[in-house]
């Protein structure tokens, strides 16, 4: 099983500053298999990036996916008030599909 | 709508049962593979489950193989998961899923405690 680290588990930032978030995972994603999915309290995830770089509907051109093989990032350029939340990154090209354990972007 | 909405969770005794349902509506569900994805309270998620478009192929987490067992029901636009021989960390809030790669679309979620 691909096994996915997340780094780092917590993120302090401030509104406006840009959010570097990475996965890494323990062998090669196939096909660049990655999506990354937000998660606030109360609330089920919401996919924000597949294939690791592609906008799901209506997610906003903050964010931006990159990465390929075993290393992969999520940007937020400019933090909205709204964009602090537990983010969570997945593997879907090998069974079984995998998530990593998520890193907390919270208001410094 | 488009959505999904979970149901028949509740706290059940080490070693019960519990069948939880996930109905589909707004979309064509028999075009989609679903799949069940589990978080236990303050803690990550876990991918549980798939089942294909016609209910054929279906495959499991190592950690549920042998006790839960996921179907569909096409024509009422459902999909189901049937867990027996419950253990206390089955405990989590299950969600139900929509996707053949990401997973575009999510339930709310329906909690299962078990505990005795």
């Amino acid at each position: 099983e691909i096994v996915l680290t997340q780094s780092p588990g917590t993120l302090s930032l401030s509104p406006g500053e840009r959010a570097t978030l990475s996965c890494r995972a323990s062998q090669s994603v196939s096909s660049s298999y990655l999506a990354w999915y937000q998660q606030k309290p109360g609330q089920a995830p919401r996919l924000l990036i597949y294939g690791a770089s592609s906008r799901a509907s209506g997610i906003p051109d903050r964010f931006r996916g990159s990465g390929s093989g075993t290393d992969f990032t999520l940007t937020i350029s400019r933090l909205e008030p709204e964009d602090f939340a537990v983010y969570f990154c997945q593997q879907y090209g090998s069974s079984p599909r995998t998530f990593g354990q998520g890193t907390k972007l919270e208001i410094k | 709508e488009v959505q999904l909405v979970e149901s028949g969770g509740g706290l059940v005794q080490p070693g019960g049962s519990l069948r939880l349902s996930c109905a589909a509506s707004g979309f064509t569900f028999s075009s989609y593979w679903m799949h069940w994805v589990r978080q236990a309270p303050g803690k990550g998620l876990l991918w549980v489950s798939r089942i294909n478009t016609n209910g054929i192929s279906t495959i499991y987490a190592d950690s549920v193989k042998g006790r839960f067992t996921i179907s569909r029901d096409n024509a009422r636009n459902t999909l189901y998961l049937q867990m027996n021989s419950l253990r206390a960390d089955d405990t989590a809030v299950y969600y139900c899923a929509r996707g053949k790669g990401a997973f575009d679309m999510w339930g709310q979620g329906t909690m299962v405690t078990v505990s005795s």
